[in-house]
């Protein structure tokens, strides 16, 4: 099984939709992470979660909003999708404990808004 | 605030020539640097990551990167190209006192052409 997981792999759904994309990991990291990914754009970082009690906005968090309702599960809720949020969604995971970690990713989510 | 520039959106080299893809970044005090591999249709694989001592690393599947401070630069390298080697490729900067998230590049695309 996979350290980080992603669910759904792949989703369509349409404009004006409430989605959820959910995360879960085996690594017993306290650090997690939403970056989506666009061509040309690389990956940019939408929220993060130091610990359960701790959510933070990354560079373009808007639109989305994100729970951490275990150390192990952080999902990512987009309240109404639009067509510009189609993109390949990535949940990564890094231990603030250990040094020189780094962080690892899940297979992703590829998200179409019709 | 970090940055990180990938200047070559396509690379194309034949197989068995040697390969360096370029990477500079913006960061006051010394970050933590790393290079990611995406194949088509997968997930981030970490090939290496730099946080402090020898500038020359090495990392999985024969690449090794340098960094070099006063360019801002951690090029990837590899001396002989295979055809999987065919994948995006993502440089990102990182630091302790930004909770180790990530900033990416935009990615390089790497053709090998036999």
């Amino acid at each position: 099984d996979a350290d980080v997981t992603q669910t759904p792999r792949n989703r369509i759904t349409k404009t004006g939709k409430r989605i959820m994309l959910e995360c879960s990991q085996t690594k017993g990291h306290d650090r997690m992470y939403w970056y989506r990914q666009d061509p040309g754009l690389g990956l940019r970082l939408i929220y993060y979660s130091f610990d359960v009690k701790d959510i933070n906005k990354g560079e373009i968090s808007d639109g989305y909003s994100v729970s951490r309702q275990a150390q192990a599960k952080f999902s990512l809720s987009l309240e109404s999708a639009i067509p510009n949020q189609t993109a390949l969604y990535f949940c990564a995971t890094s231990d603030s404990g250990t040094v020189n970690t780094e962080a690892f990713f899940g297979q992703g989510t590829r998200l179409t808004v019709v | 605030a970090q940055s990180v520039t990938q200047p070559d959106i396509h690379i194309t080299v034949s197989e068995g020539a040697s390969l360096e893809l370029r990477c500079n970044y913006s960061y006051g005090a010394t970050p933590y640097l790393f290079w990611y591999v995406q194949s088509p249709g997968q997930g981030l694989q970490l090939l290496l990551k730099y946080f402090s001592g020898d500038t020359l690393v090495q990392g999985i599947k024969g690449f090794e990167a340098e960094f070099k401070r006063s360019q801002s630069s951690f090029n990837l390298r590899k001396p002989s190209v295979h055809w999987s080697d065919a994948a995006e490729y993502f440089c990102a900067v990182g630091a302790r006192e930004y909770g180790n998230k990530l900033v990416f590049g935009a990615g390089t695309i790497l053709r090998v052409k036999s």
